[in-house]
């Protein structure tokens, strides 16, 4: 079992937007600005799309962005494409003992 | 360009040892917190360990504490993760991974760990 929460899966048609959630606790995403958030294609390897909860590395789409509230963060894409049809991972700081903690991942379909 | 280049994955039976390296190029290892994330055949990603730039910090999976430990040599610009006792459920691609501003911003292509008799 992970230790933040997202849904399984979430669809979307091309065009519309999407939110992913990422649920933790005080002792991580709730305590800490330390979210990151990472796609990932069929037999390829993790791509960082946001890090410290907001932030978009050079090169990402500006449709991808980040946002926290209490102890959920959210990766919202808009404007959705074809491409972004993939998985997506939060991962988080945490002070109960492991540093990181990973959440279970979300399937997005693009309709 | 920047890489990781990872090694030493295989077959191994269970119970049995693997040492994993990693190899950095085009910067310095000596200036990044590093770690190792696996994945399982068709599972999601797992952060094993993290290690400081002067490994005075170090963390594990829960699942891998007292079985596994992540070494690094600055001078040599690798990474390493020593895996004993290791079981079926540690079956899965090893990635490591650089942290930069807590953010994993590059991953090596991984190196398959298969547990089996």
């Amino acid at each position: 079992q992970s230790a933040l929460t997202q849904p399984a899966s979430v669809s979307g048609s091309p065009g519309q937007s999407i939110t992913i959630s990422c649920i933790g606790t005080r002792s991580d995403v709730g305590g800490y600005n330390h979210v990151s958030w990472y796609q990932q294609h069929p037999g390829k390897v993790p791509k960082v799309m946001i890090y410290e909860v907001s932030n978009r590395p050079s090169g990402v789409s500006n449709r991808f962005s980040g946002s926290k509230s209490g102890n959920t963060a959210s990766l919202t894409i808009s404007g959705l494409q074809a491409e972004d049809e993939a998985d997506y991972y939060c991962i988080s700081y945490t002070d109960s003992g492991t540093f990181w903690v990973v959440g279970g991942g979300t399937k997005l379909t693009v309709l | 360009e920047v890489h990781l280049v990872e090694s030493g994955g295989g077959l191994v039976q269970p119970g049995g040892s693997l040492r994993l390296s990693c190899a950095a190029s085009g910067f310095s290892l000596s200036s990044y917190n590093m770690n190792w994330v696996r994945q399982a055949p068709g599972k999601g990603l797992e952060c094993v360990s993290y290690i400081s730039i002067a490994s005075d910090n170090i963390f594990y999976a829960d699942s891998v504490r007292g079985r596994f430990t992540v070494t690094r040599d600055n001078t040599r610009g690798s990474l390493y993760l020593h895996m004993n006792g290791l079981r079926a459920d540690d079956t899965a691609v090893y990635y490591c991974v650089r942290d930069d501003m807590w953010a994993f911003d590059l991953w090596g292509q991984g190196t398959l760990v298969t547990v089996s008799s």
